[in-house]
C-alpha cells in the first residue's frame, strides 16, 4: 500500500538557519504530494503541494520539489523564523480517485533565537 | 469564509459509553473526510463522504461510524468506546471537483476517554 516516510524529529534550529525535513514516498502511479503544519492545539494547515512531477510547491518562503526519479518531496526552508516552530506532516493522495490522505509520522520543528 | 468548524472541542468519556462528533465544512465544499490522530498511530483515514454516501473506508472497527447530511455537514459516531479510542479527531473539507486537491481541515475535537 500507499506510505511516506518522513526524516525523524524532532528538529531544533536557530533562527535564520536552513531548514530540510526529508519525505519520501511509495505509491503506484503520480499520486499528489502534500506538506501540512500544525501548530500547538490547532488542527492541519496546507502549507504547499505538488501533483505532478517536477512541480514546486511554494508558500510562506517553504519550498518543496515533487522529484518523481528518487520519490522524494524534501521541504525546505531558506532562513527560519522563531514563528515557523511546528509539527511538519508529509502526506500523499494516490493517483486512483481516493481522496484519502496518507500521512507521514510528522516532524517536531522547534526554532531557537 | 469560515473554515471547517468542528464540535465538540473537548470530551471526556467514560470506556463503553457512545459518542457523537460533528463537523460543518466550508460553505460549498461537498467533500467530508475524517482522521483520526494518536501519539502511537499519527494521522489514519477513517472515512469519506461525498453527497450524503461515504465513498471510501479505512482500516476500523465497525464501531466508528459516520453520515453526512444534505447541507454537507458530517457527523462521525464511536460506539462503545474503548480507552484505545482516546484521540484527536479531525475533519476536512474538500469542495470537490475535477482538480480540487486541496483538504482543508478544522480544530480537531479531543475525545478522552476513561
Amino acid at each position: 500500500g500507499d506510505s511516506v516516510t518522513q526524516m525523524e524529529g524532532p528538529v531544533t534550529l536557530s533562527e535564520e538557519a536552513f531548514l530540510t525535513i526529508n519525505c519520501t514516498y511509495t505509491a503506484t502511479g503520480y499520486p499528489s504530494l502534500f506538506w501540512y503544519v500544525q501548530y500547538p492545539g490547532e488542527g492541519l494547515q496546507l502549507l504547499l503541494k505538488a501533483t505532478k512531477a517536477d512541480d514546486k510547491g511554494s508558500n510562506k518562503g517553504f519550498e518543496a520539489t515533487y522529484r518523481k526519479e528518487t520519490t522524494s518531496f524534501h521541504l525546505e526552508k531558506g532562513s527560519v523564523q522563531v514563528s515557523d516552530s511546528a509539527v511538519y506532516f508529509c502526506a500523499l493522495r494516490d493517483s486512483r480517485g481516493n481522496e484519502k490522505l496518507t500521512f507521514g509520522t510528522g516532524t517536531r520543528l522547534t526554532i531557537i533565537p | 469564509k469560515a473554515g471547517v468548524t468542528q464540535t465538540p472541542r473537548y470530551l471526556i468519556k467514560t470506556r463503553g459509553q457512545q459518542v457523537t462528533l460533528s463537523c460543518s465544512p466550508i460553505s460549498g465544499h461537498r467533500s467530508v473526510s475524517w482522521y483520526q490522530q494518536t501519539p502511537g498511530q499519527g494521522l489514519q483515514f477513517l472515512f469519506e463522504y461525498f453527497s450524503e454516501t461515504q465513498r471510501n473506508k479505512g482500516n476500523f472497527p465497525g464501531r466508528f461510524s459516520g453520515r453526512q447530511f444534505s447541507n454537507s455537514r458530517s457527523e462521525m459516531n464511536v460506539s462503545t468506546l474503548e480507552l484505545g479510542d482516546s484521540a484527536l479527531y479531525l475533519c476536512a473539507s474538500r469542495l470537490a471537483g475535477v482538480g480540487s486537491y486541496e483538504q482543508y481541515f478544522g480544530p480537531g475535537t479531543r475525545l478522552t476517554v476513561t
